[in-house]
């Protein structure tokens, strides 16, 4: 089975802390794809970032870094120095199996305060 | 080369009235899938096309929901005899060939079907 956790439904801060967002995975496939996606609240989807399971180097873009570890199955995203427009909700996702579906978490509302 | 075109983006129905959902994917792109956001939830599979076959619809509600898409023109899913329970956003992606390492899929900005 396929499943994907964000334990943390919502996560407040004040603008330029550090924060990280959790998503531990479960899977039984060898060949997987691990996502983040980020949906402000206009509603819209935003791609950030895709990894696959053979990759595990962590992964920096700007604010924003990656944490991928197989043996604890998470891939965890920090976002460093928050600014107000990273308010949203930050979804973590799993491809895997016959990579039709996505197995989306149930999402983490950031809300970053000035 | 235009994203994903979902429309209506907003929805209004009444209980027992029928929506349709249409979703333009990407040039090029002949799968499609569609997911449902509850309030408040993730995003949750419903159906995966491809020209004119439906290849997974394993997380279409038994009844009610229907999902095409046509040699031409956009994918249409649609929702019969609407109850409330059915207000969401849906979410339509597209890619060119199965998402995978060299592909991936594509979201439209999603429609908001609220049913009153």
């Amino acid at each position: 089975a396929q499943k994907v956790t964000q334990a943390q439904t919502e996560i407040s801060v004040v603008e330029k802390e550090d924060v990280t967002l959790d998503c531990v995975y479960e899977t039984r496939d060898t060949t997987y794809y691990l996502f983040w996606y980020k949906q402000p609240p206009s509603g819209e989807l935003v791609f950030l970032i895709r990894r696959n399971s053979f990759d595990e180097q962590n992964e920096i873009s700007g604010r924003y870094s990656w944490n991928f570890q197989k043996s604890t199955s998470s891939f965890n995203f920090t976002i460093t120095a928050s600014q107000v427009v990273d308010s949203a909700v930050y979804f973590c996702a799993l491809l895997a199996y016959n990579f039709n579906k996505f197995y989306f978490g149930s999402g983490t509302k950031l809300n970053v305060k000035p | 080369n235009a994203g994903v075109m979902q429309n209506p983006r907003h929805l209004v129905r009444r209980r027992g009235q029928e929506a349709r959902l249409r979703c333009s994917p990407m040039k090029g792109h002949s799968h499609v899938y569609w997911y449902r956001q509850l309030p408040e939830e993730g995003l949750k599979f419903m159906v995966y096309l491809q020209k004119e076959n439906i290849i997974d619809e394993s997380g279409m509600p038994k009844e009610r929901f229907s999902a095409e898409f046509p040699k031409e023109g956009p994918s249409i899913l649609r929702i019969q005899q609407v109850v409330r329970g059915d207000s969401a956003a849906y979410f339509c992606a597209s890619s060119p060939t199965t998402v995978g390492a060299l592909t991936e899929a594509f979201f439209g900005q999603g429609t908001r079907l609220t049913v009153v």
